[in-house]
């Protein structure tokens, strides 16, 4: 089955600066790569997807890049407010959006003020 | 627009006990997952369903673990009896369809004593 691996699994970073996230996984038959954010006490949330036929995408501070020769995806926060302090995932689907994703292991981004 | 909504918040049982989880999705989704997420890691599937049918229990311990989706709207998953291992927060998620967005619960924290 797939396996996800993300990295790393805690980030610090002084408000203001970028964050960036990093994934890879196994099957290349996975088509659609998804970031959620989870805050404390809450359920995921989608911030950002990108599918297998795009190399970038980017909606406005966050923007997640993908590489599927090498099976790796990223993702990137610009100007990090206090506010973007959060668990997240990275996940892998070989189906489509919402089926049967197989998550990594997450990143606690901490922004300090 | 309400989101999926679960019940119980938290739950406290000892080993070998037996726990039920109560998930009502968003209106209208025809898809429904339950995922186990363990403490500091991703979320991993259980089981989906497409309206009140089973599409993938690959991962559920089957021993353990059953859920159900009468009338293709709420769902409950059981577990019976509970082991320490147990431990984890179960979220459940809804989509419109299987290639659409899935939308997270809160969750419901399990402890097993």
């Amino acid at each position: 089955g797939e396996n996800v691996e993300q990295h790393p699994s805690t980030l610090s970073v002084q408000e203001g600066d970028s964050a960036v996230i990093k994934c890879t996984y196994s099957d290349s038959a996975s088509n659609y790569f998804p970031w959620y954010k989870q805050e404390l006490g809450k359920g995921p949330q989608l911030i950002i997807d990108i599918r297998s036929n795009v190399g970038e995408k980017k909606d406005q501070r966050i923007a997640v890049t993908l590489n599927k020769t090498a099976k790796h995806f990223s993702l990137h926060i610009t100007e990090t407010q206090p506010e973007d302090s959060a668990v997240y995932f990275c996940a892998a689907s070989k189906g489509a959006a919402g089926n049967k994703l197989t998550f990594g292991g997450g990143t606690r981004v901490l922004v300090k003020p | 627009e309400a989101g999926v909504a679960q019940s119980p918040r938290y739950k406290i049982i000892e080993k070998r006990q037996s726990v039920a989880f109560w998930c009502n999705p968003i209106s209208g989704h025809a898809t429904l997952y339950w995922y186990q997420q363990i403490l500091g890691q991703g979320p991993k599937l259980l089981i989906q369903f497409q309206n009140n049918g089973v599409v993938d229990d690959s991962q559920l311990p089957k021993d353990r673990f059953s859920a159900e989706r009468l009338k293709g709207v709420d769902s409950t998953l059981k577990i019976q009896p509970a082991k320490l291992e147990d431990s984890a927060v179960y979220l459940c998620a809804s989509s419109l369809a299987e290639n659409t967005e899935a939308f997270f619960g809160q969750g419901t924290r399990l402890t097993v004593v």
